[in-house]
């Protein structure tokens, strides 16, 4: 069965400050894999994709990182800003068969003051 | 001004009635798809459809119906078969194919009465 599973599940940092956070997956065979943040009470907004043959991606302050032999994949967070609380969803998309994506449950960033 | 709209941002259901969430999208996109989200899970989906007149079930489609009659609208009915509708549901649509960026709307909230 294809999974996503993310760490932390919850992080509080301070403004100001980095953090990385992490995206294990079982979705096979691959396709593409993408970061998306998620506003308490919105929908999920995409950051970046990934393909197979990509191992980073930026988009500003978020750059990830995407390791397709351990199927691991981070995405880090610089110089974190209190618009960055959000949760942040990994998802993987499988190459053939019913294309569905499989959603991570996501990791809870809180970005204090 | 092009986008996902979904409507109304709450809505209230008693026991035994039928309700119907509203999405519309602009982008021109064949594919369209359903998603609800309870607190600390990942996204399930529900249903999705990549062309008029044709959709297919997802993980969690009991007690749910759709129709695609329309390239840009995309409505859920929630039934009184589902047993536990509370949830946050997003809509998403993407160019054709399931491997395509997925743009999602603003939710519905459902409350059950």
């Amino acid at each position: 069965k294809n999974q996503v599973e993310q760490s932390p599940q919850s992080l509080i940092i301070l403004e100001g400050k980095n953090c990385t956070l992490q995206c294990n997956y079982t979705v096979s065979p691959f396709s593409n894999l993408r970061w998306y943040k998620q506003d308490t009470g919105r929908g999920p907004v995409s950051l970046t994709i990934m393909t197979f043959s990509e191992n980073t991606k930026s988009n500003g302050r978020y750059t990830a990182t995407l390791d397709a032999d351990t199927k691991q994949s981070s995405l880090h967070i610089t110089a974190s800003q209190l618009s960055d609380s959000a949760s942040y969803i990994c998802v993987v998309s499988p190459r053939g068969g019913s294309y569905i994506p499989t959603f991570g449950r996501g990791t809870s960033l809180i970005v204090h003051p | 001004d092009g986008g996902i709209t979904q409507s109304p941002k709450y809505l209230f259901r008693k026991e035994g009635q039928n309700v119907t969430l509203s999405c519309e999208q602009n982008l021109n996109h064949d594919a369209m798809y359903w998603y609800r989200q309870d607190p600390g899970q990942g996204l399930r989906l529900i249903y999705y459809s990549q062309i008029v007149n044709d959709f297919q079930k997802g993980d969690i489609a009991e007690g749910y119906s759709v129709s695609r009659e329309k390239k840009e609208s995309f409505p859920l009915t929630v039934t009184s078969a589902q047993k536990n509708p509370t949830a946050f549901y997003l809509c998403a649509s993407s160019t054709r194919g399931t491997q395509e960026t997925q743009y999602f709307g603003p939710g519905t909230r459902l409350l059950v009465l």
